[in-house]
């Protein structure tokens, strides 16, 4: 079972529409969890971290199930500008380091 | 200020030359870390430096070289390419606080002839 493991996608919605994202995780001792975006060809960018409450930033919402290992992110009226990889990933500690899962491309079409 | 900087933008070097990737951040972070990516993937973990030192290196090749000579500066040197290494190198930077967000910087786009 690979590590973080995502909606092998791609996705390809309408402006307006709302799409969801799912993400799992092997490793039941991870501590931290976030969405990173990325633009092709630039960098990752840290979109949100994920908290076990649940935590919202305007039309994004992302959910942490510890218990199932599952992680989720929620795009409510989808822009064009949302287009982009999205990337689920996991801080495990032990090592300090980040683990990447394979990405979901999103593109949103007018 | 969250920013990570890497230089060059883009590098072209042939198999025989020697060549750096410079990386630099001045939040304070005790940690760096180069990723390679090829395109269509996730970034790959290469070295880790914790406070200086290294801590992981991931079965890398010895043609990388990474080097940290202070605590806002990370190297990585570069000798003997294969076309295959050609990729983006991503350096980032992690802190204690802010729940182990890691920072990228805008990476290098390196191609190898």
């Amino acid at each position: 079972r690979k590590e973080v493991e995502q909606d092998p996608g791609p996705f390809n919605v309408p402006e307006g529409a709302t799409v969801a994202f799912n993400c799992t995780y092997s490793n039941s001792a991870s501590q931290s969890f976030f969405w990173y975006r990325q633009d092709c060809r630039k960098e990752p960018k840290l979109l949100m971290s994920v908290y076990s409450s649940g935590n919202e930033d305007g039309r994004f919402t992302a959910q942490l199930n510890r218990a199932s290992q599952y992680i989720s992110l929620l795009i409510r009226d989808s822009k064009l500008s949302d287009s982009a990889t999205y990337l689920c990933v996991v801080f495990q500690g032990s090592q300090g380091n980040l683990i990447f899962g394979k990405g979901t491309k999103l593109s949103v079409k007018p | 200020d969250t920013e990570v900087t890497q230089t060059p933008k883009h590098l072209v070097m042939g198999m025989t030359n020697k060549k750096s990737l410079k990386c630099e951040q001045h939040m304070g972070h005790r940690a760096m870390y180069w990723y390679k990516q090829k395109a269509k993937k996730p970034p790959e973990l290469m070295f880790v430096y914790s406070y200086e030192k290294l801590s992981i290196n991931e079965s890398v090749p010895s043609r990388f070289s990474p080097e940290c000579p202070n605590s806002s500066l990370l190297n990585l040197h570069l000798h003997a390419l294969q076309p295959e290494d050609s990729a983006l190198y991503l350096c980032a930077s992690r802190g204690q606080e802010k729940f182990n967000i890691q920072y990228f910087g805008a990476g290098t786009r390196l191609s190898v002839l």
